[in-house]
């Protein structure tokens, strides 16, 4: 079982539409939990922080849920500047200390 | 402002001969990554410094090596590419677990 698994893309949905991802994690002790986005040919970027209360930004909803040991992100009312990978990110000890795993990323296609 | 700065941009370099990735930062993070992606596929951890003590991921191959002289600077060794280490190097520092913050990555074409 991968540490981090994410939804198999690409996901392709109209502007307007509502998309939501999964992520899981195997790692029970996980700590920290982002969702970035990357831009073909860039480096990813930080799109939200993801907190067991749950947390909203705009039109970007994300979750955890620890018990279950995954994350979502919802986004509302798509638009065609969201086409991108979104990559799951979860941080948590590891042997020696501690280690940063990324998803494999699912690719969302907005379209007009 | 740029605050996770690497250089060069874009690296060509001949196959087995040395290359050297650097990277900046004014964030003063006391972590510091290096990431190697590839098309389509996601960032794969190489190393990483959390302060002065480096953390070597078990799939790195001996090829590629780290430095980290001082707190804003990191280097990325590759001892002899070959055509295979062909990809995105990513840099990324972070305070302690909190969110990485990205440079904007150094291409690397090997001929």
């Amino acid at each position: 079982r991968k540490e981090v698994e994410q939804d198999p893309g690409p996901f392709n949905v109209p502007e307007g539409a509502t998309v939501a991802f999964n992520c899981t994690y195997s790692n029970s002790a996980s700590q920290s939990f982002f969702w970035y986005r990357q831009d073909c040919r860039k480096e990813p970027k930080l799109l939200m922080s993801v907190y067991s209360s749950g947390n909203e930004d705009g039109r970007f909803t994300a979750q955890l849920n620890r018990a279950s040991q995954y994350i979502s992100l919802l986004i509302r009312d798509s638009k065609l500047s969201d086409s991108a990978t979104y990559l799951c990110v979860v941080n948590g000890p590891h042997t020696g200390g501690f280690k940063t795993i990324f998803g494999a990323g699912t690719r969302l296609f907005v379209k007009a | 402002d740029a605050m996770v700065i690497q250089n060069p941009r874009y690296q060509v370099t001949q196959f087995g001969k040395p290359v050297t990735l650097s990277c900046s930062q004014t964030l003063n993070h006391n972590v510091m990554y290096w990431y190697q992606q590839k098309s389509s596929q996601a960032p794969k951890l190489l190393f990483h410094y959390y302060d002065k003590d480096f953390n070597n991921e078990a799939d790195t191959p001996d090829n590629f090596q780290s430095r980290r002289p001082n707190t804003s600077f990191c280097f990325l060794d590759i001892r002899s590419p070959g055509l295979g280490d062909a990809a995105m190097y990513l840099c990324a520092t972070s305070w302690e677990l909190s969110e990485a913050f990205f440079g904007q990555g150094t291409r690397l074409t090997v001929v």
